[in-house]
């Protein structure tokens, strides 16, 4: 299909590890992302990965990518309330074109 | 280091009445510029795009034009607003040509039309 996918929900505890999951369209995407909105901001970018790449770590960030399923998740060590936000996953499939998923929402209670 | 504007925050139009939203990029130069809307539960729709003045590249047939009068000033317009129209809209620059062309999002304005 043509969209990106992401379950809308997740919840977790203060201290539990998150994991988001998405589903890309384009083999042939280049680049892979992860954005972070808080409540009534813009898009901020937390992390992308380069599509020969398999993981990447950036502090409590891990990204998981495999390109064979098309799959994308955001790992997110020792989740804290800060972390609360939607989660938008994207793929970059032309020069200039990128498509997102609708977001996770990823509510973390104490 | 660079920076993205946008303007007014939030805005409530009444219907068939004009629009003009603004987004300004600063510590670049030749950005390409994007204009997102995002629906409620759903991801972003890039309405428009443009790689340098005067050029705009229109993705998706709609009720609003976008123009580029400045290197980093992209402005997001409509003649007649539609209830359909009410979003959060995003502007983002990324840098032309190069390799990452990562996306950076201004903080969006929220439209509604009444």
């Amino acid at each position: 299909g043509e969209d990106v996918e992401q379950s809308l929900f997740l919840s977790v505890r203060e201290g539990d590890s998150s994991v988001i999951n998405c589903t890309y369209t384009d083999s042939s995407s280049t680049y892979l992302y992860w954005y972070k909105q808080e409540p009534g901001a813009g898009l901020q970018l937390l992390t992308y990965i380069f599509s020969n790449m398999d993981m990447k770590q950036d502090q409590r960030l891990t990204v998981l990518l495999n390109k064979k399923d098309k799959h994308l998740s955001l790992r997110i060590a020792d989740t804290q309330t800060g972390d609360s936000a939607i989660y938008f996953c994207a793929e970059r499939y032309n020069n200039n074109d990128m498509r997102f998923g609708a977001g996770t929402r990823l509510t973390v209670k104490p | 280091s660079q920076t993205i504007h946008q303007w007014p925050a939030t805005l409530v139009q009444p219907v068939g009445s004009p629009l003009s939203l603004e987004c300004t990029v600063e510590g670049t130069s030749n950005p390409n510029l994007y204009w997102y809307r995002q629906a409620a539960g759903r991801g972003l729709q890039l309405l428009f795009y443009s790689v340098g003045i005067g050029q705009i590249s229109s993705e998706v047939p709609q009720n609003l034009s976008a123009s580029r009068p400045q290197d980093r000033q992209f402005i997001l317009s409509s003649k007649k607003l539609l209830l359909s129209d009410s979003g959060f809209y995003l502007c983002a620059w990324s840098v032309a040509g190069a390799r990452t062309d990562t996306q950076y999002f201004g903080p969006g304005t929220r439209l509604t039309v009444l």
